[in-house]
């Protein structure tokens, strides 16, 4: 059963940037994808993009579009989410998870997110 | 992009009965060229991530109790829980993945009466 495993908490100044990364662990993600949902403190929910590992090929929120990179590294089966120009706004929770995706997918996934990382804890504060 | 409403916000339910979110998406789900609504729904209880509990707004994922099921198409989907437990307190979040940008609704707390 894969697992995610994501990097440890960050604290940032406003203006940088931060690398968040999420390590797959058993299974085969080969028809899987990895997205980036965050959730600042006491909100909801919010995608932010999400990658096809074996294409590299990714998908972004317009929302943060200009801000965020989403990479994988096939060889150490970890992906990548970095975000950049960071806010206070940008203080958050953030979640790698993986979603089941067939060829005739409409978005990155075709069944939800079924697997969820532990969360890094990113606090933008000068 | 499509809105996801839920209501009610919060909702108090006894052990034993039954508890229906619902949610409203701005626009249609449903692919009509395979008559699957693109809707899921998820359990985050504190300090953890969310649990996928559904997909295609009415299929259980593999090991979520038989309590919890999923209905409506379209645009109107209802989550229930037949009978709530008490582990059954957390926050529940739609979430539709018809299109791009994959969006949730703002979650509905449910809690023991």
């Amino acid at each position: 059963q894969v697992q995610l495993v994501q990097s440890g908490a960050e604290v940032k100044k406003p203006g940088s940037s931060v690398k968040v990364s999420c390590k797959a662990s058993g299974g085969t993600l080969s028809s899987y994808t990895l997205n980036w949902v965050r959730q600042a403190p006491g909100q909801g929910l919010e995608w932010m993009g999400g990658i096809i590992p074996i294409f590299h090929t990714t998908n972004y929120a317009q929302k943060f579009q200009d801000r965020v990179s989403i990479t994988a590294d096939a060889s150490t089966r970890t992906v990548y989410m970095d975000l950049r120009v960071l806010r206070s706004e940008d203080t958050a929770v953030y979640y790698c998870a993986r979603g089941e995706r067939s060829e005739a997918a409409r978005t990155m996934t075709d069944h939800g997110f079924d697997i969820w990382g532990q969360g890094t804890t990113v606090i933008v504060s000068s | 992009d499509i809105v996801m409403t839920q209501s009610p916000d919060s909702l108090a339910v006894s052990l034993g009965e039954r508890a229906t979110i619902n949610c409203k998406s701005s626009q249609s789900v449903l692919y009509s060229s395979n008559s699957n609504n693109y809707l899921a729904w998820y359990q985050q209880k504190p300090g953890q991530p969310p649990k996928l509990l559904i997909y295609w707004a009415s299929t259980r994922e593999s090991g979520v109790p038989d309590r919890f099921s999923g209905s409506g198409s379209g645009t109107d989907f209802t989550l229930t829980i037949s009978s709530l437990q008490a582990e059954d307190v957390a926050v529940y979040y739609c979430q539709q993945y018809y299109t791009s940008p994959l969006t949730f609704g703002g979650g509905t707390k449910v809690e023991i009466k």
